[in-house]
C-alpha cells in the first residue's frame, strides 16, 4: 500500500522555538494533505487541509499564524509550529490522499506521527 | 455536524474470544467509513475501508459491517490474540466534503 512518512518522529524543544514537521507521500502524488493533532487519550482532531500550491484551510480554533502549513509539491507538506509553548505538546499526524486512477478507490493514508514535547 | 461515537471506550477480553466494536455516526450521508488501529505512541494503521455502497469488508480475522440507515458500523474480531491489543478508531468521510471525522476510539486489551 501507499506509504506516508513523517520527519522527525519525535522532537523536544524549548519554549519559544519553532519546529518544522515534514510529511511526504513516498510512492504516490497527494493532491491533498491533512494535518491532525492528538492529545493524550483523545481522538484525532483535524487542524487543517492543504492542497498543493494553494493556501491551507484551517479548522475553527486553529491559529493559522501559529501553525504554518506549506504544501509546495505533490509529495511534500510541512507543518511549522511557531513559537512553541508547552500546551502545543501533542502528537501530530499527517495524512495524504491519493488521486483516483482507473477505478481505484480514493484512500487516505496516514503517517506514523510526530511527538512534540515543548519544555 | 457529523459526530462519531465508539462504544465501549475500553474493553478487556481473554485470548481467543470473538468480539465486536461499535461505531455510530449521526449523518448517514457518508462517502466511506474506515477502521484503524493505533498502538500506543504510534500512528494509524488502516484495517478496513467500506465504501457507502458496500455493506461489509473482510480481512483475515477482521470483518467490518456498515448500516448507513441506522448510522452504525461494527468491527468484528474473531479469535482475538494479545497482539490485537490496541486502540481502534473508526473514521467517517462524508459525501461532498474532504473532512474525515474520527470516533472517540475503543481501547482493546486481550489478556493471554
Amino acid at each position: 500500500g501507499a506509504v506516508v512518512s513523517q520527519h522527525p518522529s519525535r522532537v523536544i524543544c524549548k519554549s519559544g522555538t519553532s519546529v518544522k514537521i515534514e510529511c511526504r507521500s513516498l510512492d504516490f502524488q497527494a493532491t491533498t494533505m491533512f494535518w491532525y493533532r492528538q492529545f493524550p487519550k483523545q481522538s484525532l482532531m483535524l487542524m487543517a487541509t492543504s492542497n498543493e500550491g494553494s493556501k491551507a484551510t484551517y479548522e475553527q480554533g486553529v491559529e493559522k499564524d501559529k501553525f504554518l502549513i506549506n504544501h509546495a509539491s505533490l509529495t511534500l507538506s510541512t507543518l511549522t509550529v511557531t513559537s512553541a509553548h508547552p500546551e502545543d505538546s501533542s502528537f501530530y499526524i499527517c495524512s495524504a490522499r491519493a488521486g483516483l486512477a482507473g477505478g481505484e478507490v480514493e484512500t487516505q493514508y496516514f503517517g506514523p506521527g510526530t511527538r512534540l514535547l515543548v519544555l | 455536524k457529523q459526530e462519531v461515537t465508539q462504544i465501549p471506550a475500553a474493553l478487556s477480553v481473554p485470548e481467543g474470544e470473538n468480539l465486536v466494536l461499535n461505531c455510530s455516526f449521526t449523518d448517514s450521508a457518508i462517502y466511506n467509513l474506515q477502521w484503524f488501529r493505533q498502538d500506543p505512541g504510534k500512528g494509524l494503521t488502516s484495517l478496513l475501508l467500506i465504501q457507502s455502497s458496500q455493506r461489509e469488508q473482510t480481512s483475515g480475522r477482521l470483518n467490518a459491517s456498515l448500516d448507513k440507515s441506522s448510522g452504525r458500523s461494527t468491527l468484528y474480531i474473531a479469535a482475538s490474540q494479545p497482539g490485537d491489543s490496541a486502540t481502534y478508531l473508526c473514521a467517517v468521510r462524508p459525501r461532498g466534503y474532504q473532512k474525515v471525522t474520527f470516533g472517540t476510539g475503543t481501547k482493546l486489551q486481550v489478556i493471554p
